[in-house]
């Protein structure tokens, strides 16, 4: 159980355009997701918490328009990145939290790659 | 803020070895959880123990204990019999109860298993 997926797993884009991220909780009810960025050899560094049916709440240093996170339903978010540029080249990577047990435990997609030329 | 250190880079240690990873955090809070991920080379993040602070009892999951020290507020992370398949990153994170199943991540440490 706890499953999360997240589409595509890796995307190649050109500069300027928008790339959309999935995050989908498979077998649980995800009341709250989480959008992280890695750039490698170093830790994960929160972008924005999403809640179901609400506003996603962004970490400082994020910027809202250009991150756009939607959290649709209890099974899906998407992270949209417009305009993309080649600083936006990362590891994305989501987490879910569900409502019921365990709700203390954050389960994590497999990440997406994103490289912008 | 909570703040969650891992002192150690990149450790290595050889196959059927014990490995012992460490982790020191600073929170004024009393309820909270910690965890220990998991990032193989695939980067898929994978939980591999929790523990609870109200618990004084260390986590073990088969190859894998904690040891808590609550009132140092360290939290290191024990792998038994090492295996190849053990090589990743470990990250150390800290939970509190009142943050919105919010993590705060350790800078992790590159463990090398060696046959």
């Amino acid at each position: 159980g706890a499953v999360v997926s997240q589409h595509p797993s890796r995307v190649i884009c050109k500069s300027g355009t928008s790339v959309k991220i999935e995050c989908r909780s498979l077998d649980f009810q995800a009341t709250t997701m989480f959008w992280y960025r890695q750039f490698p050899k170093q830790s994960l560094m929160l972008m924005a918490t999403s809640n179901e049916g609400s506003k996603a709440t962004y970490e400082q240093g994020v910027e809202k328009d250009k991150f756009l996170i939607n959290h649709a339903s209890l099974t899906l978010s998407t992270l949209t990145v417009t305009s993309a540029h080649p600083e936006d080249s990362s590891f994305y990577i989501c987490s879910a939290v569900s409502g019921g047990v365990g709700t203390d435990t954050q389960y994590f997609g497999p990440g997406t790659r994103l490289t912008v030329l | 803020a909570q703040t969650v250190t891992q002192s150690q880079p990149e450790m290595s240690v050889q196959e059927a070895e014990t490995v012992t990873l460490s982790c020191t955090y600073d929170t004024s809070e009393n309820n909270y959880y910690l965890f220990w991920y998991k990032q193989p080379p695939s980067r898929q993040m994978i939980l591999v123990i929790r523990q609870e602070a109200y618990k004084q009892q260390n986590a073990t999951e088969n190859r894998f204990s904690v040891n808590f020290q609550k009132a140092a507020k360290s939290f290191s992370l024990k792998i038994s019999d090492s295996q190849l398949g053990d090589t990743a990153m470990y990250f150390c994170a800290f939970m509190s109860y009142n943050a919105g199943n919010m993590l705060t991540f350790g800078g992790g440490t590159r463990l090398m298993v060696k046959p």
